[in-house]
């Protein structure tokens, strides 16, 4: 069956690095792959979609990367910020149609 | 334009009661999915409407149902609650059908909690 991984384990960066998140997938070939941005108590907000035919996608600090090959998909905030501090989630398009599929999720804490 | 929006917030019921959830759309948005979010299972797919009609739906049991009305708002329901049920139900609307090949717009969740 399908599968997500995003890493469970936070992860801590300097304010100013780049923070660089990891979305792998198994047994099946989305055509598109969102990634969304959640804070406690609220509901997910929309960050990049990308289509399987584009290798990469950037908006503002962020870039995504789709590489079909390995089944997996980089998320990165380029010059983070303590703003940034929220919980990224990456979501596919299901095997069984049009529908998502959410990884689990990596929470990001961007130290001043 | 403003957001989406869920009622109610949080709502507290008993197991074996049913319950209906909220949602109304951003203007114009036809398409209005339904999800369920836990710590155990993380955010899960229940069901998308588009034009009045369910367009996909998730692998959830048949106590959960929804309905959507001509001015694109929806419904969610959920009979015979049982405990496993308690989680934050998301609602996200978009201009075109297709979840998952269109950005979603979230509403802030309805908190059940079944005792």
């Amino acid at each position: 069956s399908q599968k997500i991984e995003q890493n469970s384990e936070a992860l801590n960066i300097q304010e100013g690095k780049t923070a660089t998140l990891t979305c792998n997938y198994t047994n099946y070939s989305p055509a598109y792959l969102q990634w969304y941005r959640q804070d406690p108590g609220r509901g997910p907000v929309f960050l990049l979609l990308i289509r399987e035919n584009e290798k990469e996608k950037r908006k503002e600090r962020l870039k995504v990367t789709f590489d079909t090959t390995l089944k997996q998909s980089l998320f990165h905030i380029t010059a983070s910020q303590p703003a940034d501090s929220a919980t990224y989630l990456c979501a596919l398009e299901s095997n069984a149609g049009n529908m998502l599929t959410f990884g689990g999720g990596t929470r990001l804490m961007v130290k001043p | 334009k403003a957001g989406v929006t869920q009622t109610p917030r949080y709502l507290i019921k008993t197991r074996g009661q049913q319950v209906t959830l909220s949602c109304s759309p951003i203007s114009g948005h036809r398409s209005v999915s339904w999800y369920q979010q836990t710590p155990g299972q993380g955010l899960q797919f229940l069901f998308e409407y588009f034009s009045e009609t369910q367009r996909n739906k998730g692998n959830f049991p048949g106590r959960f149902s929804g309905r959507q009305f001509s001015n694109s708002r929806s419904e969610m329901n959920v009979s015979t609650l049982e405990l496993g049920d308690s989680a934050l139900y998301l609602c996200a609307s978009s201009p075109r059908q297709g979840v998952s090949s269109y950005e979603q717009y979230f509403g802030p969740g309805t908190r059940l909690t079944v005792t």
